[in-house]
């Protein structure tokens, strides 16, 4: 069966930091890998979606950045953290083309000081 | 640009009072309609897709139905375990464009 994890479930960092978010993906291979953001009060907001290793489209101008080293490896990162990119960040990924349905990680909480 | 509206915000129900969550959409090349269900805390889990409009799909106490602007999420009898927050979200080719959520509460 498929997993998917994601890691840390929990970070709390200072204005300026750098961050890095990890998914993992088990049980499939090549997979459409997506990086979402839950902010309080409302939908999810896709921030970047691959369709394979080095694939990366971005949907928003950001101060993020990700990455696909391997074919069930997304990674989310920044070089320096503002205030704005507090909020729940959840990976997800999906079989064939289109979305399809997607699975969900647990979500890593970030709060940013 | 795609948009989702989810109403309302926040519904409480007594456990047994059956109600119905709206998901209005404006979306080019509509290819389905998805329902999650979010949990505090976690990652919203999959309930159902729906992919033309008259379709229906149910699971246990849950209903969803689709029209060409809207779907709807009927919680027939609910439980104290029916409460979470319920998001919808239209797929657009690649990407589902997902809306703020109904948070559902439902007391014993």
């Amino acid at each position: 069966s498929q997993t998917i994890h994601q890691w840390p479930a929990t970070l709390v960092q200072p204005v300026g930091s750098p961050l890095s978010l990890e998914c993992t993906v088990e049980g499939t291979s090549n997979p459409n890998l997506y990086w979402y953001r839950q902010a309080a009060g409302r939908g999810l907001q896709l921030l970047f979606y691959s369709v394979g290793i080095g694939q990366i489209s971005s949907e928003v101008p950001q101060n993020l950045s990700a990455s696909r080293p391997q074919d069930r490896q997304f990674i989310l990162s920044s070089k320096k953290l503002l205030l704005s990119d507090s909020g729940f960040y959840l990976c997800a990924w999906g079989q064939g083309p289109g979305a399809n349905v997607l699975t969900f990680g647990a979500g890593s909480r970030l709060t940013v000081l | 640009e795609d948009q989702v509206t989810q109403s309302p915000e926040a519904l409480r129900l007594q456990e047994g009072e059956s109600s119905s969550l709206n998901c209005s959409y404006t979306v080019s090349g509509l290819r389905g309609l998805f329902w999650y269900r979010q949990d505090p805390g976690k990652g919203p889990e999959f309930l159902f897709t729906l992919y033309s409009a008259g379709e229906e799909k149910e699971k246990e106490r849950l209903k969803a139905t689709l029209t060409k602007k809207e779907s709807f999420l009927h919680i027939t009898a609910p439980k104290p375990e029916d409460s979470a927050t319920y998001l919808c979200a239209p797929l657009n080719d690649y990407k589902l464009s997902f809306g703020a959520g109904t948070t559902v509460t439902v007391r014993a």
